[in-house]
């Protein structure tokens, strides 16, 4: 059953913590992507990943950090430097490189500060 | 000017009526526009995708692309209240993968 999953659902944070967000999926799609969602607005490109080991910044990069060791993994961890981090966050892959650019979901993580 | 625009909503419609979504983009060289429905709370689930000019179907959905307006745009023929949601509309720039969303339009169909 191919698919995206994400890991945990919710997540609570601490001042100063360091928090990571997982991001899995068996589609074997070469493309990967971070979003961040606040209420009632659209997405927004954190980090993005083409390619194994190569990774770029999307357009609010600041606070967040990633890694692209595996191709079916895309963790995102989310530092103490973002000062705001309470949002939905969304993972989703592609396979860019085909007709089919199309970007699929995963259930998304939660996360909130203490 | 923000790169990609829809109608900012909330849109109601009474159930059987026709809903329409509409959504403009800067780019001139974009090359793939989606559409997502995400309800609440849940993360967004693709609909449709054009990439040529006209309209392109499916079921109870049309998408319309007129690339020389800039505009995009989403028909729901015979709206159920389970069509409630909001409307994500996505565009693609001329050098591939990155998609650009809108902030969306949030739909009630009425019973």
């Amino acid at each position: 059953d191919g698919g995206i999953t994400q890991s945990p659902k919710y997540l609570f944070r601490k001042e100063g913590q360091n928090v990571t967000l997982s991001c899995e999926q068996n589609l074997n799609h070469d493309a990967m992507y971070w979003y961040r969602q606040d209420p009632g607005q659209g997405l927004r490109l954190i980090y993005y990943s083409q390619i194994v080991n190569d990774f770029q910044k999307g357009d609010i990069a600041e606070g967040y950090s990633v890694s692209r060791e595996k191709k079916e993994s895309f963790p995102l961890t989310v530092t103490s430097a973002q000062k705001n981090p309470t949002a939905f966050y969304l993972c989703a892959s592609s396979a860019p490189r085909t007709s089919e650019e199309t970007q699929y979901f995963g259930p998304g993580t939660r996360l909130l500060v203490l | 000017q923000k790169e990609v625009e829809q109608n900012s909503g909330p849109l109601s419609v009474p159930e059987g009526a026709i809903a329409s979504l509409n959504c403009t983009y800067s780019d001139r060289g974009s090359q793939s526009f989606f559409w997502y429905r995400q309800y609440s709370g849940k993360s967004p689930e693709l609909i449709m995708f054009i990439y040529s000019n006209g309209d392109k179907e499916d079921g109870r959905f049309t998408a319309q692309l007129n690339k020389a307006s800039q505009y995009v745009s989403l028909l729901i023929r015979d709206s159920q209240p389970s069509d409630s949601a909001t409307y994500l509309c996505a565009v693609s720039g001329a050098s591939g993968s990155r998609l650009t969303f809108g902030e969306g339009t949030q739909l009630t169909v009425n019973p």
